[in-house]
């Protein structure tokens, strides 16, 4: 069935890195821009970046560029997100989610940014 | 960026009501808005799409209406699975954003 299933989220120091990863089925990934969103505990949702189908085209939040970088293997139908230089601001679960109207979204994995 | 703000944070509600919400766009964005609806501990779930299009299998008690920079998501009759958060989100601007939600809760 159509699913997104997100992955890597962990307790991290300030200043440390994480990778998250995010499975994709059930529908043609390679065609389909995709994104990150986040909500910090308590809080409302923060678009976080963009990839395009090719790869070719990404986008970021002011609070995360230069820090995170996406990416995306189509062979994989697998979704990334680099973080480095984490700051507890950067605190949330972190979704991904088929974009265009995000219709399919993945169940989130939590990262705490914390010493 | 566009900015999105709704109206009101909170909003209580009983069962059988009728309730409305409100998202303002701080720029035209044409028809490009979508509503979602948020329980605790899930993800966001899309109810509709470009300001009145209902997304497959959300109940038409849920409508949308709105254009250029005001929109409202409405729900004719409260049923007891619609208590939950509610985001609106500009899909005009690569840099899509959300409203800072409205809380549904039960009078």
């Amino acid at each position: 069935q159509v699913q997104l299933v997100e992955s890597g989220g962990d307790l991290v120091k300030p200043g440390g890195s994480l990778r998250l990863s995010c499975a994709a089925s059930g529908f043609i990934f390679s065609d389909s821009y995709m994104t990150w969103i986040r909500q910090a505990p308590g809080k409302g949702l923060e678009w976080v970046s963009y990839i395009s189908g090719s790869s070719d085209n990404t986008n970021y939040a002011d609070s995360v560029k230069g820090r995170f970088t996406i990416s995306r293997d189509n062979a994989k139908n697998s979704l990334y997100l680099q973080m480095n230089s984490l700051r507890a601001e950067d605190t949330a679960v972190y979704y991904c989610a088929r974009m265009g109207t995000f219709d399919i979204w993945g169940q989130g994995t939590m990262v705490t940014v914390s010493s | 960026d566009i900015q999105m703000t709704q109206s009101p944070s909170t909003l209580s509600a009983s069962v059988g009501d009728r309730v409305a919400i409100t998202c303002r766009a701080s720029q035209t964005i044409s028809d490009w808005l979508a509503w979602y609806q948020q329980k605790p501990g899930k993800a966001p779930k899309l109810l509709i799409y470009k300001v009145s299009s209902l997304e497959s299998g959300v109940p038409s008690r849920f409508s949308g209406s709105g254009s250029g920079t005001e929109f409202t998501l409405t729900i004719s009759s409260l049923q007891p699975d619609d208590f939950a958060t509610y985001y609106c989100q500009q899909y005009k601007s690569y840099s899509r954003t959300f409203g800072q939600g409205t809380k549904l809760e039960i009078k």
